[in-house]
């Protein structure tokens, strides 16, 4: 069964430092592309980036590129989404995902981690 | 790379069919025949109901179906159940490795 276990709750202060992850069971971990997903509090879901953990070729979009880094250690078939400096508005759920490639959806899920940010 | 357009919300009554509209631009839908549709029922995780436009995954009910006419992607659930009534994202490759997901719209079940 394939699954995708991500870390649990944080809370934070503004300007910390954060790494959360997700741990792929089920499925060859290198064989397929890991994306992060954020959703604000009560906002829809934005695709935030994906990593292929068989040689850690990333892409991000845009929008998070520069803000957040992604990277994967596929001895322990995990990746991670980490933050130098959090902000306010980095509170918000982040969920893992997992897909076969670049032009393909995600398939299974990660059941989220929420991040809170507050001083 | 902006965000697909969605209808905040629909609704309907059980055994009725609705349909949810995603607009985008051709730069992302109009140009791929790669959208899908998520299901994300509250406090849970999203799940894949439509992908590469009108392809359902295994488990998923055929009531569910999809289509794309240009730049608009759209969802269709015909016989509306109970179960149906959560938030619908579509999502869509917008080139240079990226994709963008849709605003999102609630589905009411009467």
């Amino acid at each position: 069964e394939v699954q995708l276990v991500q870390s649990g709750a944080e809370v934070k202060k503004p300007g910390e430092s954060l790494k959360i992850s997700c741990k792929g069971s089920g499925y060859s971990f290198t064989s397929y592309w890991i994306g992060w997903v954020r959703q604000m509090p009560g906002k829809g879901l934005e695709w935030m980036g994906i990593i292929y953990p068989g040689d850690s070729d990333t892409r991000y979009s845009p929008s998070f590129q520069g803000q957040v880094t992604i990277s994967a250690d596929k001895s322990i078939s995990t990746a991670y989404l980490q933050w130098s400096s959090l902000k306010a508005s980095d509170t918000a759920m982040y969920y893992c995902a997992r897909t076969g490639g670049l032009y393909e959806e995600f398939d299974y899920w990660g059941q989220g981690t929420l991040v809170t940010v507050s001083s | 790379q902006s965000a697909l357009t969605q209808p905040a919300s629909v609704s309907g009554s059980p055994g009725q069919s609705i349909t949810i509209s995603c607009t985008g631009t051709s730069s992302d839908v109009g140009s791929y025949n790669l959208v899908s549709w998520y299901q994300q029922h509250p406090g849970k995780a999203p799940k894949l109901m439509i992908y590469e436009g009108s392809k359902r995954p295994s488990g998923v009910s055929n009531r569910f179906s999809g289509s794309k006419s240009g730049n608009t992607a759209s969802l269709t659930i015909s016989g509306l159940q109970a179960e149906d009534e959560a938030d619908y994202y579509c999502c869509s490759y917008a080139g240079s490795s990226a994709w963008v997901f849709g605003g999102g719209t609630k589905l009411t079940v009467l």
